[in-house]
């Protein structure tokens, strides 16, 4: 099983949009539509921000939007804010047998 | 509002067997709608899905720990429970406990983590 592919660093400065990229496989990514990400700031647990690609639960704010092309699906921070700063994970449903696979982690950083 | 809580010990000798309990409050874990998963973060890394169980008590591991992990519910006291045998200084990390959402398979729900070293 291997972890999804996710850049180590992303930084922006406020107002401006910054997008994390998760590059996965066939087997997990490019097969199915139950792509999420979670971000955790220091010392906290992980918290879901965008669920099945796009969706957002209810309370997370409309300046995160999620897509995915083929194997890769993407995060999209806009009118990026002091507050985004955080470290974000991508994650997979990988199908009956792997079933859940996560990404490195980017950290974003506020300028 | 449902809540969740591991406990277990927070050191564990090597070679020696981690049993972890994750306690839920404000739903039932036998509910067919969601199931229920241990993730972990070692200091300073990313996280790591550890494993996932369904009310059915069907079971899905990652396969590089799939030899030492094991993961069961106990419906009547509504928790499940994690056990991680054969532990090494590697296994150190803060384990969390979630609960996914059968049609989205995401996790929604987030236990605070509990530390557990890996240590003589």
């Amino acid at each position: 099983q291997s972890a999804l592919t996710q850049p180590a660093s992303v930084s922006g400065s406020p107002g401006q949009s910054i997008t994390i990229s998760c590059t996965g496989a066939s087997s997990d990514v490019g097969s199915y539509k139950f792509v999420s990400w979670y971000q955790q700031h220091p010392g906290k647990a992980p918290k879901v921000m965008i669920y099945e690609v796009s969706e957002r639960p209810s309370g997370v704010s409309n300046r995160f939007s999620g897509s995915k092309s083929g194997n890769t699906a993407s995060l999209t921070i806009s009118g990026l804010q002091a507050e985004d700063e955080a470290d974000y994970y991508c994650c997979s449903y990988a199908g009956s047998g792997t079933f859940s696979v996560f990404g490195g982690g980017t950290k974003v950083t506020v300028l | 509002q449902l809540q969740l809580q591991e406990s277990g010990p927070g050191l564990v000798k090597p070679s020696e067997t981690l049993s972890l309990t994750c306690t839920v409050s404000g739903a039932s874990i036998s509910s067919s709608t969601y199931y229920w998963g241990w993730i972990r973060q070692p200091p300073g890394k990313g996280l790591e899905w550890i494993g996932s169980i369904f009310y059915s008590g069907s079971t899905h591991y990652n396969p590089s720990l799939k030899n030492r992990v094991s993961i069961s519910l106990d419906t009547s006291r509504n928790y499940f429970s994690l056990i991680l045998s054969s532990v090494t200084a590697a296994d150190t990390a803060v384990y969390y406990c979630a609960r996914g959402g059968f049609y989205y398979y995401a996790l929604d729900v987030w236990g605070q983590g509990t530390t557990v070293t890996v240590s003589s």
